[in-house]
């Protein structure tokens, strides 16, 4: 059955330093796949879309990897402050770019 | 841009009580919306899609005659919540897009049901 995995256990970093989430799938072929932020009591807020023909993309302080061969993706948050402390979760579509399936989420939490 | 408004925010009644959910996109028309399910430190589950002016499509295992799901325009749709039972109790949250663009999110509503 298709998976999306991503670390349940939070992740702890000292601010000033690169976080990496890191987001597996098994029995997929996504076309693409997203990166969303939420809060606590929050909806997710949108961050990165990178497609299956794109290794890498960057937005400001983000950077995300796709790697279709590995299945997986790498999200980094270089320069990390506490403000970046939030559950990233990633989203694959179902190939017919209409709908999002949901990892679990991975807690970040940056001290300051 | 990309603004979705969801209300209410928080909601908590008796069993048995309907609740009514709206999820309106403020600065774009939405070819289609989705309502997902959150459980405490869990993701989101989708419940349903809607496109409008047709009957929304229900994932497998959520009761269509319990959330009634209705998208009347291009930027509101609305979740009923029938007859609510304590284990409906959830944090309901809708999103939007256009076309092939990326989902945008409500606040979600935390419902609550006694």
């Amino acid at each position: 059955s298709q998976k999306i995995e991503q670390n349940s256990e939070a992740l702890n970093i000292q601010e000033g330093k690169t976080a990496t989430l890191t987001c597996n799938y098994t029995n997929y072929s996504p076309a693409y796949l997203q990166w969303y932020r939420q809060d606590p009591g929050r909806g997710p807020v949108f961050l990165l879309l990178i497609r299956e023909n794109e290794k890498e993309k960057r937005k400001e302080r983000l950077k995300v990897t796709f790697d279709t061969t590995l299945k997986q993706s790498l999200f980094h948050i270089t320069a990390s402050q506490p403000a970046d402390s939030a559950t990233y979760l990633c989203a694959l579509d179902n190939n017919a770019g209409n709908m999002l399936t949901f990892g679990g989420g991975t807690r970040l939490m940056v001290k300051p | 841009g990309a603004v979705v408004s969801q209300h209410p925010s928080w909601v908590i009644c008796k069993s048995g009580t309907s609740v009514k959910i709206e999820c309106r996109s403020l600065d774009f028309q939405a070819t289609t919306m989705f309502w997902y399910r959150q459980f405490p430190k869990q993701s989101l589950m989708l419940m349903a899609t809607s496109n409008e002016g047709s009957k929304a499509t229900y994932e497998q295992g959520v009761e269509k005659d319990k959330f009634l799901i209705n998208h009347a325009s291009l930027t509101l749709s609305t979740l009923t919540v029938t007859s609510a039972h304590p284990e409906d109790s959830s944090f309901y949250i809708c999103s939007a897009r256009l076309s092939n663009q990326p989902q945008h999110f409500g606040d979600g509503t935390r419902l609550s049901i006694l």
